[in-house]
């Protein structure tokens, strides 16, 4: 069984550019949630996608949008980098059932803005 | 606004006694509760998790309690294992929705 996977581990961006996060999550899993982690804090929650549908999304701004594919892998897009996106970025998937709430984690993006 | 709270950044503690994280929250809607532990350049693992129908569950060494009048729950580690370091979230959720984090306690178990 393959757990979560994102790609990449680390990356550098300057203040204005855009960046594309990505996830593939665990097989069979069809529900993915995306969280940001700042220094020092717990993982706040940005949005969830659940069968290529966002369902759900935590307050940040709509120039953090989504996709979820056909194969439930994942994207987060950020639009006009500021230098408080600097974070790791998490990404974890569920399936619906008696353990839905075990959110499966991948290891993380780290994102630096410049 | 913080809706769950760790207000201890770390716990140092010796090998075989008892650790013990605590964690507050302050909306009285969450109904399902939850404990992860991460590794440095892991992401959280999910350890336990408590429905707010219960006021405890148990998994091996590893015990989650609830009370819900005081909104505060606290995880139990017996015996406390080196292999046990790590940081320790606590979550919390509602409906099956959006899941809101602590910011963690950082554990040392101290051989």
């Amino acid at each position: 069984e393959t757990g979560v996977t994102q790609s990449p581990t680390h990356l550098i961006k300057t203040r204005g550019q855009q960046v594309t996060l990505r996830c593939s999550s665990q097989s069979g899993h069809n529900t993915v949630s995306w969280y940001q982690q700042a220094l020092g804090q717990g993982p706040q929650f940005i949005f969830q996608y659940y069968r290529e549908e966002e369902n759900g999304r935590g307050n940040f701004p709509p120039r953090f949008s989504g996709l979820q594919f056909p194969n439930y892998s994942s994207e987060l897009n950020v639009n006009a980098l500021e230098l408080d996106d600097s974070a790791l970025y998490l990404c974890a998937s569920s399936s619906p059932g008696p353990l839905y709430n075990e959110q499966f984690f991948g290891p993380g993006t780290r994102l630096t803005v410049l | 606004d913080q809706q769950v709270k760790q207000n201890s950044p770390s716990l140092s503690v010796q090998e075989g006694r008892i650790s013990i994280l605590n964690c507050d929250y302050t909306n009285s809607m969450f109904d399902y509760f939850l404990w992860y532990k991460k590794y440095p350049a892991e992401g959280p693992t999910f350890l336990i998790s408590i429905s707010s129908i219960k006021d405890k569950n148990e998994d091996g060494r590893f015990t989650v309690f609830l009370n819900k009048s005081a909104k505060h729950l606290s995880l139990h580690i017996v015996p406390s294992q080196p292999g046990d370091s790590a940081v320790y979230f606590c979550a919390a959720s509602y409906a099956l929705a959006q899941f809101y984090f602590g910011t963690g306690t950082s554990l040392t178990v101290i051989p």
